[in-house]
């Protein structure tokens, strides 16, 4: 059974550090990691998607790798500003076409 | 073009009631998810539709949730004899996808359940 854990569970960092969220899964037969940004009481905007074959998604201030092999994710947000505070879900989809999601990383980014 | 979206934003019941929670996905995507989200936790997955029919269903917790897609596009998730632990946000994604493919997810914002 496909397990996804996110360490930390939260952070609390000043204004422009470079910062790194982690996700590992058990399971490394996946089709694709999705790490998506979840504001309080909102629904999940998907931040980047990463297919099994790739090794890294950048998308403006966020890089995020995959290491299959290892069961591995990492979402690297550089010069962190106070707008990203959110709590941050990785979700890996395997052959079931569901997602499997962990319980996500709350990030605050005080001024 | 249009998101998805999720009807209604909110819903309060009493313990017993009968609940429908409605999910439009984006138009054209023929995959639909409902995930269920507690607090604190992340969203785990309910139901799967592939057109009309439920491809998984293997999430859902017992026999009072039901699902429908009857025309392979709007789903409603249905729960009989709604309990105090059915509180939650139930949320909706849909994308393109097909079995086997790896197509990104799009989320709606939820609707949240509270059972009283």
């Amino acid at each position: 059974k496909q397990e996804v854990t996110q360490i930390p569970a939260a952070l609390s960092v000043p204004e422009g550090e470079n910062l790194v969220l982690n996700c590992s899964f058990t399971d490394s037969a996946i089709y694709n990691l999705q790490w998506f940004r979840q504001d309080p009481g909102k629904g999940l905007t998907s931040l980047l998607l990463i297919q099994s074959s790739q090794r890294e998604q950048t998308s403006g201030r966020l890089n995020a790798s995959l290491d299959k092999s290892s069961g591995r994710s990492t979402l690297y947000i550089a010069a962190s500003q106070p707008g990203d505070s959110a709590t941050y879900l990785c979700a890996v989809c395997g052959n079931t076409d569901k997602l499997i999601f962990g319980t996500g990383t709350r990030l605050q980014v005080f001024p | 073009g249009a998101g998805v979206s999720q009807t209604p934003s909110n819903k309060v019941t009493e313990k017993g009631k009968y609940v429908e929670l409605r999910c439009d996905p984006i138009s054209g995507h023929t995959a639909l998810y409902w995930y269920r989200q507690s607090l604190g936790q992340g969203p785990e997955f309910l139901i799967y539709f592939q057109g009309t029919g439920a491809a998984d269903d293997s999430g859902l917790p017992n026999d009072r949730f039901f699902a429908v897609r009857p025309e392979g596009s709007v789903s409603t998730l249905k729960i009989q004899r709604t309990e105090r632990g059915d509180s939650a946000v139930y949320l909706c994604a849909s994308s393109l996808g097909f079995p086997g493919s790896s197509y990104e997810q799009y989320f709606g914002p939820g609707t949240r359940l509270t059972v009283t």
